[in-house]
């Protein structure tokens, strides 16, 4: 069965401190796909990245960097000069093969973040 | 374009009552899904639909049921209400599914409580 686990249930950091979450997932399927979502405050669910199984390059956008390691089937996220904007809930999930393809996501259980002023 | 639609926003219900959670979208998406959230926890999935007629269950369908009649709109049916159930329930929509370059919109959420 499919799994990710974020082993960091909470996290506090000083503002503009870095700061990375850990994902790591199992799976047996050699097609997947990973995600990060954010759920502030708010409650709402907002997507941050997408990568697929065959593309294990780093990405990085503005202060978020992800590192997508296959050997180690992680794939983490950090924050770098973290703001009080930054204060949420993150998941990582994992695109989970059904009986239609490969349309449903596994969530890890989420990190709380929170950035201290 | 409004997005992903949940009605209502709050709701407590009785054990033993029912109750269907509404769900639209406005982006014309073949792919839904009900969520449930519990308190400390990740998302596990209720229910899915690949398009209008065609549904499946996910991790925890127990106590829900759902039906697809229409493109838009995908809702979640409460039978008996249980304390068990009390829970954050989003409802996400996605163009293609999550294996393609199309993430999943998620609703606001409904709070649900069973007393």
């Amino acid at each position: 069965a499919q799994k990710v686990t974020q082993a960091q249930t909470e996290i506090s950091v000083v503002e503009k401190e870095d700061v990375t979450l850990d994902c790591v997932y199992e799976t047996r399927d050699t097609t997947y796909y990973l995600f990060w979502y954010k759920q502030p405050p708010s409650g709402e669910l907002v997507f941050l990245i997408r990568r697929n199984s065959f593309d294990e390059q780093n990405e990085i956008s503005g202060r978020y960097s992800w590192n997508f390691q296959k050997s180690t089937s992680s794939f983490n996220f950090t924050i770098t000069a973290s703001q009080v904007v930054d204060s949420a809930v993150y998941f990582c999930a994992l695109s989970e093969r059904s009986n239609f393809g490969n349309e449903k996501l596994t969530f890890g259980t989420g990190t709380r973040l929170t950035i201290i002023p | 374009n409004a997005g992903v639609t949940q009605t209502p926003k709050f709701r407590i219900l009785k054990i033993g009552q029912s109750m269907t959670l509404q769900c639209t979208q406005d982006m014309n998406h073949n792919y839904m899904y009900w969520y449930r959230q519990d308190p400390g926890m990740g998302l596990k999935l209720i229910y899915y639909s690949v398009g209008a007629g065609i549904t499946d269950k996910g991790e925890v369908p127990n106590g829900y049921n759902v039906s697809r009649s229409t493109t838009e709109d995908f809702p979640l049916r409460l039978e008996l209400a249980a304390p068990s159930q009390t829970s954050v329930y989003f409802c996400a929509s996605s163009d293609t599914g999550p294996g393609s370059n199309s993430p999943l919109h998620f609703g606001n959420g409904t709070r649900l409580t069973v007393t």
